[in-house]
């Protein structure tokens, strides 16, 4: 069974960084790339970025360039999201979801499926 | 990016049919088929419902329908249930490889 399991909920303090890790469970992590979500209390979905676990290749949401850094560790399956500077509206469930897959030049799978359980992040001092 | 828009609220009676709209520019919605939709009950991991506009995940009801035209991008739950009721998000893959969410809509069940 496809599966992502995410690491446990964090405190932090405002100007902390944290430090999410996503598992990769029941097929090989190069295969898809990885994108990061957050959901703050009461609102929306917010993409963060994606990395291509194949390659370490990322690409990141303007508004959190400089701040959010993605990285992998193929030989434990495990793709990573580290939040630089954190600000009390950083607080929120922080999500890993997979995504697509590129094959002699087509990629497929431009959607988010299967998601992680979420990682609750709470900044305060 | 900016979100795609959706409505913040759509409520319907049992057994009739909805529809939630997801508004983007010719950048993201309406320049490429890789549209999904999400359900996400409060509490809950959100959970893909339709995927390239108009495609359904195995296991997801035919209730479920999505399409679009130009810009805007739908989706239609036939014959709502109370099961139904959820907040719904749709998402576009965009230009530079991207992607977006719609700012998320609430569907109430009468």
């Amino acid at each position: 069974q496809v599966q992502l399991v995410q690491s446990g909920a964090e405190v932090e303090s405002p100007g902390a960084s944290m430090k999410v890790s996503c598992k990769a469970v029941g097929y090989t992590i190069t295969g898809h790339y990885i994108h990061w979500v957050r959901q703050a209390p009461g609102q929306g979905l917010e993409w963060m970025g994606w990395i291509n676990p194949n390659s370490g290749g990322t690409d990141y949401a303007q508004k959190f360039q400089g701040r959010v850094t993605m990285t992998r560790d193929t030989s434990i399956s495990t793709a990573y999201m580290e939040l630089s500077r954190l600000r009390s509206d950083d607080t929120a469930v922080y999500y890993c979801a997979r995504g697509r897959y590129c094959s002699d030049g087509v990629c497929y799978h431009n959607y988010f499926d299967p998601w992680g359980q979420g990682t609750l992040v709470t900044v305060s001092s | 990016q900016s979100a795609l828009t959706q409505p913040a609220s759509v409520s319907g009676s049992p057994g009739l049919s909805i529809t939630i709209s997801c508004t983007g520019a010719s950048s993201d919605v309406g320049g490429y088929n890789y549209v999904s939709w999400y359900q996400q009950h409060p509490g809950k991991v959100p959970k893909l419902i339709i995927y390239d506009v108009n495609n359904r995940p195995s296991g997801v009801s035919t209730r479920f329908s999505g399409s679009k035209s130009g810009n805007t991008a739908s989706l239609t739950i036939s014959g709502l249930q109370a099961e139904d009721e959820a907040d719904y998000y749709c998402s576009s893959f965009t230009s530079s490889t991207l992607y977006v969410f719609g700012t998320g809509t609430k569907v109430t069940v009468l």
